[in-house]
């Protein structure tokens, strides 16, 4: 089983609209990343929130983290076709040198 | 921001041929990381490498499989030899510090074909 995974395969919305990507985890985390892959490219880290910390902003994307839920959510507002790319949460191990647990991602498609 | 670049983007080779895929990590970063991307799978960690070492590699990390980074040079995966099941996105990464909750910076992939 997935240690960190995305609760939709795809979602599609107009440009302007909002978007919401939900993600779950299964242990305790240091922080959890929100990282973006835009085709044919790697994926780029877009927020980090720490265990500690409820909500993050940067620029038109806000996440919030619930620890005892152990979720966490990435709301895009007034989206642009740019942002169109498939959205993965990450999270940590608890093993620093493993780097991140990865979501199988969620494809946000945003149409003109 | 920082980059990391990968060398080639594409490689075809066939079953039982060694392949040495190529990463340059960000300047001043001191670890690094070599993930595996199965077309519509998740992005599965193989190896960390630091200070000339493997720190940890997961079951994915075949004895088939070496890392090494000679003299400051490219970060290379090397496969040898590779089997069909390795045609993957092989995603390279480095990060300034190994903590857990550190930003791992990506190269594009190399997405590698074995016949």
């Amino acid at each position: 089983s997935q240690l960190a995974e995305e609760n939709l395969w795809a979602l599609s919305v107009h440009e302007g609209e909002s978007v919401t990507v939900n993600c779950s985890y299964k242990t305790s985390i240091t922080a959890l990343q929100w990282y973006r892959q835009k085709s044919g490219e790697g994926p780029a880290q877009l927020i980090l929130i720490r265990s500690n910390e409820r909500e993050k902003r940067n620029g038109r994307l806000r996440a919030t983290l619930d620890t005892s839920s152990q979720s966490s959510s990435l709301s895009i507002t007034a989206t642009r076709c740019e942002d169109t790319a498939v959205y993965f949460c990450a999270t940590d191990v608890g093993n620093y040198a493993q780097g991140l647990t990865f979501g199988l991602g969620t494809r946000v498609s945003v149409f003109p | 921001g920082p980059k990391v670049l990968q060398i080639p983007s594409h490689q075809i080779i066939d079953m039982g041929q060694m392949v040495t895929l190529n990463c340059d990590p960000v300047s001043n970063h001191l670890y690094f990381y070599w993930y595996k991307q199965i077309l519509g799978q998740q992005m599965e960690f193989l190896v960390n490498f630091y200070n000339g070492k493997v720190m940890e590699k997961s079951k994915l990390f075949k004895d088939q499989f070496s890392v090494e980074r000679p003299d400051g040079s490219y970060f290379t995966l090397k496969i040898q030899p590779t089997a069909l099941e390795d045609s993957a996105v092989y995603f390279c990464a480095s990060s300034l510090e190994g903590w857990s909750a550190e930003t791992l910076y990506f190269g594009s992939g190399t997405r590698l074909t074995v016949l």
